[in-house]
């Protein structure tokens, strides 16, 4: 059971150049999540979905966007990379609340340097 | 969803008990405690969760406050492995499924 997977685990980019860091999951979770974490911060919560087709704003959208077609992928996108973005990212996923604590599980995460 | 405090940092010796406290004083009464950790830059790891009464596991023990404004997270004998940063926090049951993060504890075991 691979769990939470990120790809790429490591990237460089330019100061305007944009990119996908992708996330999937296998265990059939319907909310998903993206965080970022700054050099000896805590988790900041990006964008989440509670399901295919919606998503809504965390706690620091600006400078990303997501989509969430499928269940088991929620890709986040960086149109116009800017050093503020350089962070690591880390996706997570949770199974549906239905009365039920909402334990979440996180992928390994993804360290993205903007130069 | 209520916000929790903790302090910055802790130690603890090997093979000692680790009591981890943190606060909630406005939690509500569908909101459950849950535990995290972060070693090194991994992704965080689930612990533990609660919401009224003490839980155990092979991890951790929970013990939450008879009025749910504070809680304590117990590593029973604590190793080197055990150094991370622990983040308590809140979350509704079946309410917003965002889960919020603080700056968590910086828990260093010491040999």
């Amino acid at each position: 059971n691979a769990g939470v997977t990120q790809t790429p685990k490591f990237r460089i980019l330019k100061i305007g150049q944009s990119m996908t860091l992708q996330c999937t999951q296998d265990m059939n979770h319907n909310y998903m999540y993206w965080y970022r974490q700054d050099p000896g911060m805590g988790l900041k919560l990006i964008y989440y979905s509670v399901g295919a087709g919606i998503t809504d704003k965390g706690e620091v959208p600006n400078g990303y966007n997501v989509s969430r077609s499928t269940t088991e992928d929620f890709p986040l996108r960086l149109e116009l990379a800017a050093p503020s973005q350089t962070s690591v990212y880390f996706c997570a996923s949770s199974e549906t609340g239905m009365g039920r604590p909402n334990t979440i599980y996180f992928g390994e995460g993804s360290w993205l340097t903007v130069v | 969803d209520a916000k929790t405090t903790q302090p910055p940092s802790m130690d603890c010796a090997e093979g000692r008990a680790a009591n981890l406290p943190c606060n909630h004083s406005t939690i509500s009464g569908n909101e459950y405690v849950y535990w995290y950790r972060q070693i090194h830059s991994q992704g965080p790891q689930y612990i533990i969760h609660g919401l009224k009464n003490n839980e155990t596991n092979e991890m951790a023990s929970l013990i939450i406050t008879e009025d749910r404004k504070s809680s304590t997270l117990i590593l029973p004998h604590a190793t080197l492995r055990d150094t991370a940063v622990y983040y308590c926090t809140i979350i509704t049951q079946g309410g917003s499924e965002k889960l919020v993060f603080g700056k968590g504890m910086k828990l260093t075991v010491n040999p």
